[in-house]
């Protein structure tokens, strides 16, 4: 159980362009979602907290127009990287929970974006 | 603001040979959560730990939650090669919001 699918999984494009990252958790519902961001040999550093139906809260330093997040159902997470550039390039890894932080987190597979 | 210490950053060892990475926080933790992550893979929970001086078990992994609430330590015996991978730990604290704040990871090689 406690399935999260992340999708997709391998990401090439322009700078300039838009991408779009979706997060489902499969088996359950998901009050919260978490989206990280990792490089290289590195930590995840936590970009924001999604819960359903309200705001993403973000974390000092993310750009909220940079990174869109919407969480319009129990079971679904976006992330959107607007006007994604080389720096963007990265690892992007959502987690979900079924009731807030306290529990564990479930992870997707995660996104491996370059941006040429 | 939290902040989560790990140490060391690699381990490289031989197959058999023990294991041990070590996790400080800033500050007193409501739980403590260990994740391994595979080469090229996503972080997968291991265990979470609430209570103070707390140790639990998984087969050849030991993990322990200190007195203070501010540390804690994953333990591996007689390491295996399929032990090969990123250990991270990640501290919750309340009164910093619902949210894990990860350590840096151990980064464990197993020589065969």
């Amino acid at each position: 159980g406690a399935v999260v699918s992340q999708h997709p999984s391998w990401v090439i494009c322009k700078s300039g362009t838009s991408v779009k990252i979706e997060c489902r958790s499969l088996d359950f519902q998901a009050t919260t979602m978490f989206w990280y961001r990792q490089f290289p040999k590195q930590s995840l550093m936590l970009m924001a907290t999604s819960n359903e139906g309200s705001k993403a809260t973000y974390e000092q330093g993310v750009e909220k127009d940079k990174f869109l997040i919407n969480h319009a159902s129990l079971t679904l997470s976006t992330l959107t990287v607007t006007s994604a550039h080389p720096e963007d390039s990265s690892f992007y890894i959502c987690s979900a929970t079924t009731i807030n932080s306290n529990q564990p987190q479930h992870f997707g597979d995660g996104t491996r974006l370059s941006i040429l | 603001g939290q902040q989560v210490m790990q140490i060391p950053q690699y381990q490289h060892v031989q197959e058999g040979e023990d294991f041990t990475t070590y996790c400080n926080s800033s500050t007193t933790l409501s739980n403590i959560q260990w994740y391994k992550q595979r080469p090229g893979g996503h972080p997968v929970f291991l265990i979470q730990l609430v209570k103070s001086g707390e140790v639990k078990k998984q087969k050849r992994l030991t993990f322990q939650f200190g007195e203070a609430k501010k540390n804690s330590s994953l333990h591996i015996t007689a390491t295996q090669t399929t032990d090969v991978g990123t250990y991270f730990c990640a501290g919750l604290d309340e009164e910093y919001g619902n949210k894990l704040v990860f350590g840096a990871g151990t980064i464990l090689r197993v020589k065969s």
